[in-house]
């Protein structure tokens, strides 16, 4: 069965700083990554995914994430925050039927000027 | 392109009473899912519909709730009798494709609390 596990409910950084969200996976096969997004009163917007194509995934809002099947992870990274990327954000993996997204428990992204 | 609406946004009802959320998907999305989020979990899966098919409706949580999509437009999810434990917000979100081939396109949510 797949899941999906997310170190940190939240994380602080100042502006500017490089942005690290952690997420680690289990999954019996290949598995299907997603990040997403939800900002304040919004819903959920995708970052990027992972389908088996090249390990290092580049999303929207110059974040991007690499897949490391031999740790299992897939980590959400920024080379520097800004103050609009405050949110709430999800990873969450296909389950082996494809019709579900399993997610994590998310983690609140701070950032301080 | 119009993106994921969920109606309403909030709703606030008493115990035993019934409650009918509402999604209408992206135009030409078969794929149409629904998941709630209980304060302080992570997003859970309710059920897949696959044009006005249930595909799969493991994550429902009991006979209290009923999801319909008629026509294959769109989807109706009812509470009824509502219980506490059922507050959350309830997100929906259509796809062209399945689940790992497609993205999943989220709408804003409708928040339940359940007095």
């Amino acid at each position: 069965a797949q899941s999906v596990t997310q170190l940190g409910s939240h994380v602080s950084v100042s502006e500017g700083a490089l942005v690290l969200l952690r997420c680690n996976y289990s999954s019996s096969v290949p598995p299907y990554l997603f990040w997403y997004v939800q900002y304040p009163n919004q819903g959920l917007q995708l970052l990027l995914k992972y389908t088996s194509a090249a390990t290092l995934v580049k999303g929207i809002n110059g974040f991007e994430a690499e897949f490391k099947k031999s740790e299992t992870s897939f980590h959400l990274t920024k080379p520097s925050a800004h103050m609009s990327d405050a949110a709430e954000y999800f990873c969450a993996v296909a389950n082996q039927a494809g019709t579900a997204l399993i997610f994590g428990k998310g983690t609140t992204l701070s950032v301080s000027s | 392109e119009a993106g994921v609406t969920q109606f309403p946004s909030h709703s606030v009802i008493e115990k035993g009473q019934t409650v009918t959320l509402r999604c209408d998907p992206i135009s030409g999305h078969d794929n149409l899912y629904w998941y709630r989020r209980v304060m302080g979990k992570e997003i859970k899966f309710l059920l897949h519909f696959v044009k006005e098919s249930k595909q799969d409706e493991s994550g429902m949580p009991n006979n209290r709730f009923l999801a319909e999509r008629t026509g294959g437009t769109y989807s109706t999810l009812k509470v009824q009798p509502a219980e506490l434990e059922d507050s959350g917000v309830y997100f929906c979100a259509s796809s062209r494709d399945r689940a790992h081939t497609d993205t999943q396109y989220f709408g804003p949510g409708t928040r339940l609390t359940v007095l």
